[in-house]
């Protein structure tokens, strides 16, 4: 089956202590992004990455890191994790970045809670 | 940048009734204007989209309509059903133009009441 996954599904974590969320896609896509969807304020763009080893900053970076060492992983890294991070996190794929097929499959998400 | 606003916030209609959600964009050069629906507790997945060289797109009981004069997109949803109630979201964004992100509004809440 197609499809983004995402581990873990929940997280509930404290200040400071270095976390990572998984994505990985199955579908050769050589797009990935992550989003950050909070009440009010919908989906918005952390990080991007075109293809392999090429990632670029989206409207909400800080905080964050990536890497994008094979095609279907997408890791999101948070080095020092703070309150404001609480979120409900979705990693998404597309075949591409441009061109004609441009529809993103979206992971079902990871509820995030720093305390 | 691209900013798109979405309207309403919240939606109830009663079952069998139409919804109509509205969206506007800024960003001229925007070619590409897709719906995405949210189930509680799921990602959002793609329902229909529009390029900007068509007007009207419709698929069985949803179309949508784009006015790029005004800015403005639409999404209509006629006899709706309980399971179309959902969090809906529009987005816009530049497609063949490398990586111009999607740019989601703020998301619609439709409630369809049995």
């Amino acid at each position: 089956e197609a499809q983004v996954t995402q581990n873990p599904r929940y997280l509930i974590t404290v200040t400071g202590k270095k976390l990572t969320v998984t994505c990985s896609q199955n579908m050769n896509h050589e797009y990935m992004s992550w989003y950050r969807q909070d009440p009010g304020l919908g989906l918005r763009q952390i990080y991007y990455s075109m293809n392999v080893e090429v990632t670029d900053k989206g409207d909400v970076p800080e905080g964050y890191k990536v890497s994008r060492k094979e095609k279907r992983n997408f890791p999101l890294i948070l080095e020092s994790p703070s309150p404001n991070q609480t979120s409900l996190y979705f990693c998404a794929s597309s075949f591409s970045g441009t061109g004609s097929s441009y529809e993103q499959y979206f992971g079902p998400g990871t509820r995030l809670t720093v305390t | 940048g691209e900013n798109v606003e979405q309207h309403p916030s919240t939606l109830s209609v009663q079952e069998g009734d139409s919804a109509v959600i509205k969206c506007t964009y800024s960003d001229s050069a925007s070619n590409y204007f897709p719906w995405y629906k949210q189930e509680l507790g799921k990602g959002p997945q793609l329902i229909i989209d529009i390029r900007s060289n068509v007007g009207e797109k419709k698929d069985q009981r949803i179309a949508v309509t784009l006015n790029k004069t005004a800015k403005h997109f639409s999404l209509h949803i006629t006899e709706t059903q309980p399971e179309d109630s959902a969090v809906y979201f529009c987005a816009a964004s530049r497609r063949n133009s490398g990586n111009t992100p999607l740019v989601f509004g703020k998301g619609t809440r439709l409630s369809v009441i049995a």
